[in-house]
């Protein structure tokens, strides 16, 4: 099955700064790939994702970036805000089968 | 919001007890998908329906059991409680059965094994 390694465990980032968060994954079939935020006593929130036939996807201040042949994918936060702290989880899914990374803890100090 | 509902929000019980968690999915979801969260743990995929039919099996122990009801909501069903059981449950749906889209998840139920 499907194996999803994120990285670091925790990061902690000055406002303003950039945030990247890695995740590598060891099925060659995954073809999707979300992120979710997590936020304190509430349920993930998909905030990007990617498919296998794109290399790089941005919405406002976050960007997601998927190597296929290396198999890795990261999420670059630009411009952080303390809003931005929280639980971030990546996951890659192939049909019927989502794995999600262990999860990065992001602080933003203002 | 993601249109996800959970019920109820926190449960309390003891070992040996059997609990029922409950999920609405997004109006029109035909996928439900259950998750166990442990403290400081990523999510485990448990179990996945689809239109009332069990689509996809993880990490699902066999004191637990669910099920997908014809109005889509769907029920997580935990017997003979562990206090290592103690954990959040998330459910999530989706439009597409395979997996490969879109999930939302609801606001998760908070069980606690006492």
């Amino acid at each position: 099955g499907e194996n999803v390694e994120q990285h670091p465990s925790t990061l902690s980032v000055q406002e303003g700064d950039s945030a990247v968060i890695k995740c590598t994954y060891s099925d060659s079939a995954s073809n999707y790939f979300p992120w979710y935020k997590q936020e304190l006593g509430k349920g993930p929130q998909l905030i990007i994702d990617i498919r296998s036939n794109v290399g790089e996807k941005k919405d406002q201040r976050i960007a997601v970036t998927l190597n296929k042949t290396a198999k890795h994918f990261s999420l670059h936060i630009t411009e952080t805000q303390p809003e931005d702290s929280a639980v971030y989880f990546c996951a890659a899914s192939m049909p019927n089968d989502m794995r999600f990374g262990a999860g990065t803890r992001l602080t933003v100090k203002p | 919001d993601s249109g996800v509902t959970q019920t109820p929000k926190h449960l309390i019980t003891a070992t040996g007890q059997r609990v029922t968690l409950r999920c609405s999915p997004r109006s029109g979801d035909l996928s439900v998908y259950w998750y166990q969260q442990s403290l400081d743990q990523g999510l485990q995929f448990l179990i996945q329906y689809y239109n009332g039919e069990e689509r996809a099996k993880g990490n699902i122990l066999e004191r637990f059991s669910a099920q997908q009801f014809p109005d889509l909501h769907s029920e997580l069903n935990l017997s003979s409680l562990e206090l290592g059981d103690s954990a959040l449950y998330f459910c999530a749906s989706s439009p597409d059965p395979s997996g490969s889209y879109e999930q939302y998840f609801g606001p998760g139920t908070r069980l606690t094994v006492t």
